[in-house]
C-alpha cells in the first residue's frame, strides 16, 4: 500500500522564522510529488517535483525532492501570518499516471504567530 | 474568479436523510474528482469521472453515489448519511491525466 507521511503534523513559529516541512513516501511506480497549501478554502497548487536535486522556487517558498532517500522538503523563509495553513504533500504513483493515483499525506498544520 | 465552485459551503443534514453536494467548473476540464477529508486526515479519493466514464475507488461505500450530467457539473449524493460521513468534501478537476488538480473550496458536511 502506498504511504505518504508528513512531519511535523503541526508547527507553531513566529513571524519571520524559517520553517522546513517534511514529506516522506513509500510507493511503487513513483511519478511525481506535489505540494498544496490548504487554507480555509480551496487547496492551491504550490509545486510539482519529478526530478531529484532540482529546487523549485516561488518567492519565499522552495521545495526539493530526493528520490534516493524518498522524501521532499518544503521551505518557507521569512514567514508571514498569511503562510498559516495546512500544507499537503501528495505523491503520484500508479503505472498509468493520473490524479486517481495520488496519495495524500495528512498535512502539516502551520501556524505563524505575529 | 472561482474556477471550481462548490455549493453549499456548509451543509447540515440529519442522520439518514439523503443529501446532495454540487460542484461546477469553468475550466472545461474533462476529469472531475470527489475527495472526502476528515479532520486532520489526508484527503481520500471517493471516485472520479474521466469524461463520462465513472471510476469508483474500491473502498468507497455504496452509500456514496455521483452524477455528472455534463462537463461542467458533478454531484455527490449520500443516500443515507451516517455520523461517520461528517467531513469536508472536496471537488477537484484536471485536464486528462495531468495530476495538477484544481480544487473547489469544499463543502463541510455535518450530520446530526
Amino acid at each position: 500500500e502506498d504511504k505518504v507521511v508528513q512531519s511535523p503534523l503541526s508547527l507553531v513559529v513566529h513571524e519571520g522564522d524559517t520553517v522546513t516541512l517534511n514529506c516522506s513516501y513509500e510507493v511503487t511506480n513513483f511519478r511525481s510529488l506535489l505540494w498544496y497549501k490548504q487554507e480555509k478554502k480551496a487547496p492551491t497548487f504550490l509545486f510539482m517535483l519529478t526530478s531529484s536535486g532540482i529546487e523549485k522556487k516561488s518567492g519565499r517558498l522552495s521545495s526539493i525532492l530526493d528520490k534516493k532517500e524518498l522524501f521532499s522538503i518544503l521551505n518557507i523563509t521569512a514567514t508571514q501570518t498569511g503562510d498559516s495553513a495546512v500544507y499537503l504533500c501528495a505523491v503520484e504513483a500508479r503505472s498509468g499516471g493520473g490524479a486517481d493515483g495520488l496519495t495524500f499525506g495528512k498535512g502539516t498544520h502551520l501556524i505563524i504567530q505575529p | 474568479d472561482a474556477m471550481v465552485i462548490q455549493n453549499p459551503r456548509y451543509q447540515v443534514t440529519q442522520f439518514g436523510k439523503p443529501v446532495t453536494l454540487s460542484c461546477s467548473q469553468t475550466l472545461n476540464h474533462n476529469v472531475m474528482y470527489w475527495y472526502q477529508q476528515k479532520s486532520s486526515q489526508a484527503p481520500k479519493l471517493l471516485f472520479h469521472y474521466y469524461d463520462k466514464d465513472f471510476n469508483n475507488e474500491a473502498d468507497t461505500p455504496d452509500n456514496f453515489q455521483s452524477r455528472r450530467p455534463n462537463t461542467s457539473f458533478c454531484f455527490l449524493d449520500i443516500r443515507s448519511p451516517g455520523l461517520g460521513d461528517a467531513a469536508m468534501y472536496l471537488c477537484a478537476t484536471s485536464r486528462d491525466r495531468v495530476v495538477r488538480l484544481f480544487f473547489g473550496s469544499g463543502t463541510q458536511l455535518s450530520v446530526l
